[in-house]
Parts: structure tokens; sequence; C-alpha cells
């Protein structure tokens, strides 16, 4: 089955700072990424849509300033929590799909923001 | 819009029992349905998916579901679990044109007792 790496797993950084997580699929290439984050015993919640080569389309309430999404390759999308702080701490999942809608699932990184 | 409710948040069940997890889900035409499995600290892995056709879908670990149109239900059953079925199982949903989104629905926890 396809599969899409996500990393890192786990990150810890201090508040203020930037972290940046990287989200690749390996054997297929990915039209379209999605990033979730999920609260503890909570569902996911996505927080935006990005396409190869375009500007991400963020939900609702998701600040565009604070989780930059870049998609600069059809294998590779990024998100990167700018200016961290403890809220930011959470797991965040990313997905990626070619042309099915079910698209597949990263590992998921725990952010921790001290 | 669409919408999925799982209402059941935990499930607790004995190794070699029967299993059922109710997922209901709310859009105006058929849509696309899915079941995810989550381990924690893991990502999501696809266990089944609904598009058309048959109403009683296989999946991988021995799951099956079935589509009801009649109850807006995707159900998925499991004849005889085993330990390592413990997890977060989620029933999710996207619109039948395909659409990139997934509505997840708020999860259940399953915990298999000897």
């Amino acid at each position: 089955g396809a599969v899409v790496s996500q990393h890192p797993s786990r990150v810890i950084c201090k508040s203020g700072t930037s972290v940046k997580i990287e989200c690749r699929s390996l054997d297929f290439q990915a039209t379209t990424m999605f990033w979730y984050r999920q609260f503890p015993k909570k569902s996911l919640m996505l927080m935006a849509t990005s396409n190869e080569g375009s500007k991400a389309t963020y939900e609702q309430g998701v600040e565009k300033d604070k989780f930059l999404i870049n998609h600069a390759s059809l294998t590779l999308s990024t998100l990167t929590v700018t200016s961290a702080h403890p809220e930011d701490s959470s797991f965040y999942i990313c997905s990626a799909r070619d042309r099915t809608p079910e698209g597949f699932f990263g590992q998921g990184t725990r952010l921790t923001v001290v | 819009a669409q919408s999925v409710t799982q209402p059941d948040i935990h499930i607790t069940v004995s190794e070699g029992a029967s299993l059922e997890l109710r997922c209901n889900y709310s859009y105006g035409a058929t849509p696309y349905l899915f079941w995810y499995v989550q381990s924690p600290g893991q990502g999501l892995q696809l266990l089944l998916k609904y598009f058309s056709g048959d109403t009683l879908v296989q999946g991988i670990k021995g799951f099956e579901a079935e589509f009801k149109r009649s109850q807006s239900s995707f159900n998925l059953r499991k004849p005889s679990v085993y330990w390592s079925d413990a997890a977060e199982y989620f029933c999710a949903v996207g619109d039948s044109f395909g659409n990139e989104k997934l509505t997840f629905g708020t999860g259940t926890r399953l915990t298999i007792i000897p």
C-alpha cells in the first residue's frame, strides 16, 4: 500500500520558536495533502488542504500566518508552526492522496511546546 | 454540510467476542464512507471503504461494514476480536463527488479484556 512518512514523530520546542513538520509520500505522487490536528481524546480537525504548487486552503478559524503550509513538490508538504505557544501543543497528522478519495495518513507528530 | 456521529465513546469487549461499532452519517446524496483505526500515538490506517455497489464491504484484519441507506448508518463489525484490535476507531464521510475533505466522527475507543 501507499506509504506516507511524517517527520519528526515527536518534537519539543520552546515557546516562541518555530517548528517544521514534514510529510512525504514515499511511493506515489500526492496531488493533495491535508493537515489535521487532533486533541486528546478528540477527533481529527482538518486544518488545511494543500495542492502542489498552489497556496493552501485553510479551514475557518485556523490562522494561516501561524500554521504555514508549503507543498513544493508532489511528494512533500511541510507544516511550520510559527512562534509556538503551549496551546499549540497537539498531535498533528498529515494525509496525502493521489486519485483515491480516502488518502493515506502519516504516523503523526506529537508537538509539545514548553 | 456532512456530519458523522459515533454514539459510543468507549466500548469494552472480551477477547473472542463479536464487535459492532456504530456510525451514523448525515449527507444528502450517497456518500463515500470510511472506517479508520488508530493505535496510540500513531496515524490512521484505512480498514475499509464504501463508494457504491454491494452494501456489505469487507476490509482488512477481518473487519466488515454494512451501508444502510434507510438508517444512514455504516456500522463496523468483526465476528471475533483479538487483543490487538484494541485501538481508536474513526468513521469518516466524504461526499459523492470525491470531495477531498473527509469529515470524521469523534471516534470509539475499543478496549479488549481477556
